[in-house]
C-alpha cells in the first residue's frame, strides 16, 4: 500500500511568489489534514478535509493560504503571495473515516527568500 | 486550551545509554497520547499511543511510555539506546477533533 506522497519535497522562491503543495493521501483515506512547522516550533495543525469538504481550518494563519480537495482525492496547498514567515516544511497526513491514526507523508520544505 | 510541551529539545548519547524523553500536556478531558519519530529523510512514525488501560504502554523498536495521569505526563523511555535510534521525536495528543496537538519536538543523537 502505497503512504501518503507530498510533492515537491523541497521549494525554494522568494517573497510574493506563488507556491502550489500537493498531498495525495492513502487511497480510501477519507481525512486529510494539512499540518505545518516553522523552524525550532512545533507542529502545527492546519486544516482538515473530509472528502472534499472543509470541516476544519481553524489553523489556516490567514488569507493568503488556499487549500483545495477537488474529488476528494489529492489536495493542493497554495500559498499567494508567500512571506519569509510561511518557511517550514508543510505535513499532509491521512486516515480512515472514524479512525484516530493518522498516516503522515514526507513534508514538503517551503523556503522562501 | 490544548498544549503539549517537551522539554528536552537535544540530546544526545552514547550507544547503550538509557533515555527518557519528558512530555507534558495539558487538557482537562480524556486524553489520547502519542509518540511519533521521524528519522532522518524519512516520514513521521507512529512508536507507540496511550488510550486507556495499562499506563505503561510498549511500542516499537523497544520504546515505552508511561501515562501518569496526576503529572500529565507521557515520557518516552528506551533502556538502551541505539546508533539507529537518532532521529527527531515528537509527543503529540489528540482530543477527539481529529487534530493532533504537537510538542516541539526532541532530536536525539546516539553516537556510536
Amino acid at each position: 500500500e502505497a503512504g501518503v506522497t507530498q510533492f515537491p519535497s523541497h521549494s525554494v522562491i522568494e517573497k510574493g511568489q506563488t507556491v502550489t503543495l500537493r498531498c495525495d493521501p492513502i487511497s480510501g483515506h477519507d481525512n486529510l489534514y494539512w499540518y505545518r512547522r516553522v523552524m525550532g516550533k512545533e507542529i502545527k495543525f492546519l486544516l482538515h478535509f473530509v472528502k472534499e469538504s472543509k470541516q476544519d481550518e481553524s489553523g489556516m494563519p490567514n488569507n493568503r493560504f488556499l487549500a483545495e480537495r477537488t474529488g476528494g482525492t489529492y489536495s493542493t496547498l497554495k500559498v499567494q503571495p508567500a512571506e519569509l514567515e510561511d518557511s517550514g516544511v508543510y505535513f499532509c497526513a491521512s486516515s480512515q473515516q472514524g479512525l484516530w491514526e493518522q498516516y503522515f507523508g514526507p513534508g514538503t520544505r517551503l523556503t522562501v527568500t | 486550551a490544548q498544549s503539549v510541551s517537551q522539554h528536552n529539545h537535544h540530546v544526545i548519547l552514547s550507544e547503550a545509554a538509557s533515555l527518557e524523553l519528558g512530555c507534558n500536556y495539558s487538557y482537562g478531558g480524556t486524553v489520547n497520547l502519542f509518540w511519533y519519530v521521524q528519522y532522518p529523510g524519512q516520514h513521521l512514525q507512529l512508536l507507540l499511543k496511550y488510550f486507556s488501560g495499562d499506563p505503561l504502554v510498549k511500542g516499537i523498536k523497544g520504546f515505552e511510555a508511561e501515562f501518569i495521569k496526576s503529572k500529565f505526563s507521557f515520557n518516552l523511555r528506551k533502556p538502551s539506546v541505539q546508533w539507529s535510534d537518532t532521529a527527531e521525536y515528537f509527543c503529540a495528543l489528540y482530543s477527539g477533533t481529529y487534530k493532533y496537538i504537537f510538542g516541539t519536538g526532541t532530536r536525539l543523537k546516539v553516537l556510536a
